[in-house]
């Protein structure tokens, strides 16, 4: 009964592959976002999705591309992969509103070699 | 723009004790203040929130903050640390319009020891 499941957890490949990490969440909500958190921990939001509408697009290099194909899937596809992309990415999602908690997947582990 | 700042990357207490993580934030406008907990190679999972109703806020597994607006401070607290509190702690902040993005800070460590 897993509310909010991100594939795969660990991705491991080489500098210039272009790989997807996709999520998924069951609670009926219609926000969702991208984090993503670095070696020293840091969590920052890359992007966000509502109803299938982008709504967040923060700093993040031209790269990456979420993909959001219904309000219960938001996919992250990164082209041409650095060793900087190496982190843990994780997938969240939230109801409308502002005060609503995000719920977090338990994060895809991404190292490039 | 908002910011948080977690004082302490690294804390250790024994079990048993007082547990105290600090956030300070930063925001012009009436903020929404979040803990958060990550348990090692988990997701994070909502511990409380401050959402202007009360300033003391009480959350799961035993823990509460304070919102103190003169201090810009919302720092968790727990009387008596168990080994299972053993985690990252984040602090986090958002604000009303924002679209619920969520600014972190750099979170804190908490080593609890026999």
């Amino acid at each position: 009964d897993t509310a909010v499941s991100q594939t795969p957890k660990y991705l491991v490949t080489q500098m210039g592959n272009d790989k997807s990490i996709k999520c998924e969440q069951n609670l009926g909500h219609d926000t969702m976002y991208w984090y993503k958190q670095d070696s020293k921990k840091f969590l920052k939001i890359m992007f966000s999705y509502n109803n299938k509408e982008l709504i967040i697009n923060e700093t993040v290099p031209n790269r990456f591309s979420p993909k959001s194909p219904d309000k219960a899937h938001l996919n992250l596809h990164i082209n041409s992969l650095e060793l900087g992309d190496s982190a843990v990415y994780f997938c969240a999602s939230t109801d409308r509103g502002v005060l609503d908690e995000q719920f977090f997947g338990p994060g895809t582990r991404l190292t490039v070699l | 723009a908002q910011s948080v700042t977690q004082l302490g990357s690294h804390v250790s207490v024994s079990e048993g004790a007082l547990v105290l993580l600090r956030c300070n934030y930063s925001s012009s406008v009436p903020p929404y203040l979040f803990w958060y907990v990550q348990y090692p190679n988990q997701g994070l999972q909502l511990l409380l929130k401050y959402t202007s109703a009360a300033t003391l806020v009480k959350g799961i597994n035993g823990f509460e903050a304070e919102f103190k607006k003169s201090e810009t401070s919302f720092h968790l607290t727990k009387p008596s640390a168990h080994m299972s509190d053993a985690a990252e702690y984040f602090c986090a902040v958002t604000i009303s319009g924002g679209y619920n993005k969520l600014i972190f800070g750099a979170g804190t460590r908490l080593a609890v020891h026999p």
